[in-house]
């Protein structure tokens, strides 16, 4: 039962370098989501995504990219760190909403924590 | 837009004590009530939720009920472990979106 799966889970990098992030989901889940969490800040939506092929911007989009080419797989990228962009990253999925939300909910990867000095 | 206050941590209890997190929301619409617990170095995970006003989400011996006429979503729990210390995130979806808000977080410590 893998559920969200996040790599790498820790990373260093350098202010100018790039990486991606990788998140792969098991649960055929339409809707993907990242986060950054920050002390005192809770989550925040970085980019999501309602389907494959599609993505859309979150509320602090700067300074990352997304894409979706498979359903399972969301990938996030930095092309050139900053310190700001410290932080620790998380990748959720869900069904897409419907009606009552009864059976909705996020799942959540483990997290990936990013310095970047 | 759509927002979630929540009380500021930490909350500091000891074993055996009665737990109350207290969450008010903004939101137009009929929005659905979430809680998410983090446990350290882990991701979050889904507690409780309540997808209409006046239901009353339950698990783990917690409960939350969500209260349209004070647009609050409070967390509670009547008695508490050190297994329960984490830290607790009020949210919520707003109606037609899929994409959650989350407050600020309210980390719990439970001492023995």
């Amino acid at each position: 039962n893998a559920g969200v799966t996040q790599t790498p889970k820790f990373r260093v990098l350098k202010t100018g370098q790039s990486m991606t992030l990788l998140c792969a989901q098991d649960m055929n889940h339409e809707y993907m989501y990242w986060y950054r969490q920050d002390p005192g800040m809770g989550l925040r939506l970085i980019h999501y995504s309602v389907g494959e092929g599609t993505t859309a911007k979150g509320e602090v989009p700067d300074g990352y990219n997304v894409s979706r080419l498979k359903k399972q797989n969301f990938l996030l990228g930095l092309e050139s760190a900053a310190p700001s962009q410290t932080s620790v990253y998380f990748c959720a999925s869900s069904y897409p909403r419907t009606g009552s939300a009864t059976n909705y909910g996020y799942t959540f990867g483990s997290g990936t924590r990013l310095t970047v000095v | 837009g759509n927002s979630v206050t929540q009380m500021e941590g930490p909350v500091t209890l000891s074993e055996e004590a009665f737990l109350t997190i207290n969450c008010t929301y903004t939101a137009t619409g009929y929005p659905s009530l979430f809680w998410y617990v983090q446990y350290p170095g882990e991701g979050l995970q889904l507690l409780l939720k309540a997808t209409k006003a006046d239901d009353k989400g339950s698990n783990k011996g917690f409960e939350a009920t969500y209260r349209k006429e004070t647009t609050s979503f409070h967390l509670e729990k009547g008695s508490v472990q050190v297994s329960d210390s984490a830290v607790y995130f009020c949210a919520l979806t707003g109606t037609g979106y899929s994409t959650l808000t989350f407050g600020k977080g309210t980390m719990l410590l439970v001492s023995p």
